[in-house]
């Protein structure tokens, strides 16, 4: 089994609807993140979470919510989808380690269809 | 804020060619990371360079990271189909890690 679990992996959805992608781990790692991932953009950063009760924004947070609802699971919300927002969406842990972050984790990804 | 650029966005060899991706930071980092993601997978974790000037092999892979600790670079020589997928380089600078676009390899057998 994967350490890093996204469900669902394939949504086909319609403009306006709720949507929300969840991610478990059992790593057992406090620091939790959600990437997006465009053609040619790389990897992007949407929130992240480095314990429970935090939750910080990244560069593309508009149009996101998450909810962090123990170490293991952090999910993320799109309240109201829109077209550009479909994409590959991944999940993603590490481990605090001297305050820096060390190697990221990644789920197997979350692919995102807004019609 | 802190940008991280790489190059070239894509790539395409024959099979036994070399292959050199760089990675160019707006800002100096506190350290480097590249991943690899192969066709319809996920990034896994390849290394992490740390040090000005750090070089690390592993097997065909040569990482490096420049004397500023502003770019970094990831050849591969002798190139197999194997190595197919796209290289990411992600640079940590003040508190967040930020990827590169990433450099996609093809490989013609």
């Amino acid at each position: 089994d994967a350490d890093v679990t996204q469900t669902p992996r394939n949504r086909i959805t319609k403009t306006g609807k709720r949507i929300m992608l969840e991610c478990s781990q059992t790593k057992g790692h406090d620091r939790m993140y959600w990437y997006r991932q465009d053609p040619g953009l790389g990897l992007q950063l949407i929130y992240y979470s480095f314990d429970v009760k935090d939750i910080n924004k990244g560069e593309i947070s508009d149009g996101y919510s998450v909810s962090r609802q123990a170490q293991a699971k952090f999910s993320l919300s799109l309240e109201s989808a829109i077209p550009n927002q479909t994409a590959l969406y991944f999940c993603a842990t590490s481990e605090t380690s001297g305050g820096n972050t060390g190697e990221l984790f990644f789920g197997e990804g979350s692919r995102l269809t807004v019609l | 804020g802190q940008q991280v650029m790489q190059i070239p966005q894509y790539q395409h060899v024959q099979e036994g060619e070399d292959f050199t991706t760089y990675c160019n930071s707006s800002t100096t980092l506190s350290n480097i990371q590249w991943y690899k993601q192969r066709p319809g997978g996920h990034p896994v974790f390849l290394i992490q360079l740390v040090k000005s000037g750090e070089v690390k092999k592993q097997k065909r892979l040569t990482f490096q990271f420049g004397e500023a600790k502003k770019n970094s670079s990831l050849h591969i020589t002798a190139t197999q189909t194997t190595d197919v997928g796209t290289y990411f380089c992600a640079g940590r600078g003040a508190q967040k890690l930020v990827f590169g676009q990433g450099t996609r390899l093809t490989i013609n057998p």
